[in-house]
């Protein structure tokens, strides 16, 4: 069975501060897909990284850091020095080959300034 | 390239009424899907189209709902009678081909049932 946990459903900070948003997945297979999505308030889905299962390789881009860890089948989504322009949804998903993108629950991140 | 356009961007409709909500995938894109954010809870998916052909719709809730795809191309997902329960936020993605993983997802609609 394939499965995406976030832990945590709701998350605040004040601006400046760092965040980690948690994402646990189970699966069998060996060859997927993991994915972190953002929902603005505006309500669209914002792609955000795209991690295959062969790539270990930790990501950053700007503010935001992906971590992966296959031997505890997590890939956690960390925002250094939050801004409340950051204040949103964030969805961690899963896709397996011949299935569809199965998303956790989401996590509201909630930055005030 | 155009992204994923869905259309209306909201609706507000009241029990009972029909409601029909469209997808515009990217040209080309031969694979189109449709998942549903009902309030609070996670996105789920609902169906899956390769061309004009059902390919899986073990996600749709009931027979209140209908999705077509005529021609391959664009989609609408036509929800009748509407209950209040089917409010929430439907999401259109799509992607190139069969074994591709990644997805474009449109704005969505808003649909709100009162």
């Amino acid at each position: 069975a394939q499965k995406v946990t976030q832990a945590q459903t709701e998350i605040s900070v004040v601006e400046k501060e760092d965040v980690t948003l948690d994402c646990v997945y189970e699966t069998r297979d060996t060859t997927y897909y993991l994915f972190w999505y953002k929902q603005p308030p505006s309500g669209e889905l914002v792609f955000l990284i795209r991690r295959n299962s062969f790539d270990e390789q930790n990501e950053i881009s700007g503010r935001y850091s992906w971590n992966f860890q296959k031997s505890t089948s997590s890939f956690n989504f960390t925002i250094t020095a939050s801004q409340v322009v950051d204040s949103a949804v964030y969805f961690c998903a899963l896709r397996q080959a011949g299935t569809a993108l199965i998303f956790g629950k989401g996590t509201t991140l909630s930055v005030s300034s | 390239e155009a992204g994923v356009t869905q259309f209306p961007s909201h609706s507000v409709i009241e029990k009972g009424q029909t409601v029909t909500l469209r997808c515009d995938p990217i040209s080309g894109h031969d694979n189109l899907y449709w998942y549903r954010r009902v309030m609070g809870k996670e996105i789920k998916f609902l169906l899956h189209f390769v061309k004009e052909s059902k390919q899986d719709e073990s996600g749709m809730p009931n027979n209140r709902f209908l999705a077509e795809r005529t021609g391959g191309t664009y989609s609408t997902l036509k929800v009748q009678p509407a209950e209040l329960e089917d409010s929430g936020v439907y999401f259109c993605a799509s992607s190139p081909r069969q074994g591709y993983y990644g997805y474009t997802f449109g704005s969505g609609t808003r649909l709100t049932v009162v």
